[in-house]
This record gives C-alpha cells, structure tokens and sequence, in this order.
C-alpha cells in the first residue's frame, strides 16, 4: 500500500495568514492525488484534482502543487469557512489511501 | 446536481454482517467510467477506502477487508449497496458513499454519511 503522510498534524492561523500542508507519498504517485475539507459531521469535500486541478466552485485561494512523492496544498488568505480539516489522497493506485489529516485551527 | 445518500442500521451486534444501501441521482452507474465508491471514518480518524464499482460492473476491494465485503449495484433503481461480514466493535465508523468521476480518481460528491456502531 502506498502511504500518505501529511504535515503538521494541526495548525494554528489567522485570518489572512498563508497556510501550506505537506503531504509525502511513500513512491512516485506521478500527479494522481486529491485534496479534500473536511468539517465536524460533515463529509469531505473535493477541493483539488490530479495535484493541482480546482475544482468547479471552489475559490482559487486554494492551490495545489507537487508532482511524484511531494504534494503542498495552499490557502492564500484564509477565511473563518476554511477553518477545518484537510486530507490528501493518492489514487495511483488500489488501495486508495488517505493522509491522517491536518486540523486548521484559528 | 448529483447526490448520494446512505442507509442502513445505526447498530449491529458483533459478529452480523452490515448491509448498507447508496441512492444517487443526477447520474447513471451505466454511463462509461463512472463508479461509486464507499469509504468510513471511525470517530476522530482518519478516512479509508473500503470498495469501489464501477459502470462495467468491475469491481476493487480494500485487500485489509477483501475477504469481508461485496459490493453491487442496481442500475435501474440507482443504488449501490455494501454488504460487510463479521461486524466488530472497530468497524464503528461513519460509512460514506461517493461518485467517482469519468475522470481518473475523482471523488466529486459525497453523501452525508451514515455513523455505524457496533455494540452487543
């Protein structure tokens, strides 16, 4: 199984401040990776496709960079609404694997 | 607009087989390419994948829980449905379904999730 590993595990921002979160794959998943918001008692929402793709609707302060085993997603200048928890998954290949999540916190 | 949404039993006792249903709208299981998936989060973890079908009728298990899931589909009505054997008390989780996206991987719409406990 190709393991995802995200850091740090929680962060504390402002708004306004830049937030970067690392996400490290265990071998080469070229561009084959997501990112998803998750809120408490929510499920996950699509944010970013095949490393860097926005998804439709979501605001461009989100980005996505990386490519092989080193992914980053970044919030420009986040919002109150962005305060959640963030997770990576790699589908390069089965199993579909998830990084452990990084908390956003204010 | 495509949604999905889960159902199933809140509580099973150990050792019974959970069987959860997925019904979607907004799109066809028999269109090229486009799969549902069904993942889980036990409470304050992270999310896993546990299966995913796809419009041929392909199917891929989680190997860690191969031997204890089917998973299948009904075109006509719309509805995935995850069958899981030999339920423990570490199964507890909230159970998702997805769309998985012509597209390679992409996870677009998630239903709201159905939390599963498992309890004598």
């Amino acid at each position: 199984d190709i393991q995802m590993t995200q850091s740090p595990s929680t962060l504390s921002a402002s708004v306004g401040d830049r937030v970067t979160i690392t996400c490290r794959a265990s071998q080469s998943i070229s561009n084959w990776l997501a990112w998803y918001q998750q809120k408490p008692g929510k499920a996950p929402k699509l944010l970013i496709y095949k490393a860097s793709s926005l998804e439709s609707g979501v605001p461009s302060r989100f980005s996505g960079s990386g490519a092989g085993t080193e992914f980053t997603l970044t919030i420009s200048s986040p919002q109150p609404d962005d305060f959640a928890t963030y997770y990576c998954q790699q589908y390069d290949s089965y199993p579909w694997t998830f990084g452990q999540g990084t908390k956003v916190e204010i | 607009q495509i949604t999905l949404k889960e159902s199933g039993p809140t509580l099973v006792k150990p050792t019974q087989t959970l069987t959860l249903t997925c019904t979607f709208s907004g799109f066809s299981l028999s269109t090229r390419a486009v799969g549902v998936g069904w993942f889980r989060q036990p409470p304050g973890k992270a999310l896993e994948w546990l299966a995913v079908i796809y419009w041929d009728d392909a199917k891929t298990y989680s190997p860690s829980l191969k031997s204890r899931l089917t998973i299948t589909k009904d075109t006509s009505k719309s509805q995935v449905v995850l069958t899981m054997t030999n339920m423990d008390p570490v199964d507890t989780a909230t159970y998702y379904c997805a769309h998985k996206a012509a597209a390679p991987g992409i996870l677009d719409s998630w239903g709201q999730g159905t939390l599963v406990a498992v309890s004598s």
